[in-house]
């Protein structure tokens, strides 16, 4: 286990519904990570927080919509979301971000999402 | 920009043999690099990382990899593969001066045959 835990692990959803997915990590890290994995693709960052803000938002539309409320929770709110939106995504954490550090990334198991 | 380029979708090796998996990399400065596995339903795992120093960097489960700054490459290696080494492989870039924002490749599946 890499210390960093995501739920739920599958998520099914309509295009009209609302769901969250949640990640927590225990390691004490500063920064969290959202990114998402599409077959035959590079992961995608979608969204970086630091100490509780956010410091990248990579272009991705507002039917995600991150949230940190401390330093060991991370959440990705879905709404209206689109068939082509199925992915896994994954949680990544890292001691922190900033152009000094080079720590590894840590990272969740992933929630695989289908939207029909 | 950063990029990686992972040529090969699939890599099949005979249990036994040396594996090899690709990785060339485009940054605008120097790069630190990384290789991670990921196992079915499972997230990633950090396999090794090249910072600075010596080019041939050794990291988990016996994997190691080589940086060549001449052809932008960081190929991963194993002179030995196991069953156990099938899963899918990512490398990755990010720049010393930019922040800790990792850009990857698209995987390679290894399948090592018994």
């Amino acid at each position: 286990e890499t210390g960093v835990t995501q739920t739920p692990r599958h998520l099914v959803m309509g295009m009209t519904n609302k769901k969250s997915l949640k990640c927590e990590q225990h390691l004490g890290h500063n920064a969290m990570y959202w990114y998402k994995q599409s077959a035959k693709k590079p992961l995608e960052l979608m969204f970086v927080y630091s100490l509780e803000e956010r410091v990248e938002n990579n272009s991705v539309p507002s039917r995600f919509s991150p949230e940190c409320p401390n330093s060991s929770h991370l959440f990705l709110h879905l709404h209206t979301l689109q068939p082509e939106d199925s992915a896994l995504y994954l949680c990544a954490s890292s001691p922190r971000w900033t152009v000094a550090s080079v720590e590894t990334q840590y990272f969740g198991p992933g929630t695989r999402l289908l939207v029909l | 920009a950063q990029s990686v380029a992972q040529p090969e979708d699939q890599v099949n090796v005979a249990e036994g043999n040396p594996l090899t998996v690709k990785c060339t990399y485009s940054v605008s400065g120097n790069p630190y690099l990384f290789w991670y596995v990921q196992y079915p339903n499972r997230g990633l795992q950090f396999l090794l990382k090249y910072i600075t120093g010596d080019n041939l960097v050794k990291g988990s489960y016996g994997f190691e990899a080589e940086f060549n700054k001449s052809q932008t490459s960081f190929h991963l290696k194993k002179p030995s593969a196991l069953v156990s080494d099938s899963a899918l492989y990512f490398c990755a870039v990010r720049v010393q001066t930019g922040a800790n924002n990792l850009f990857f490749g698209t995987g390679t599946r290894l399948t090592v045959i018994p």
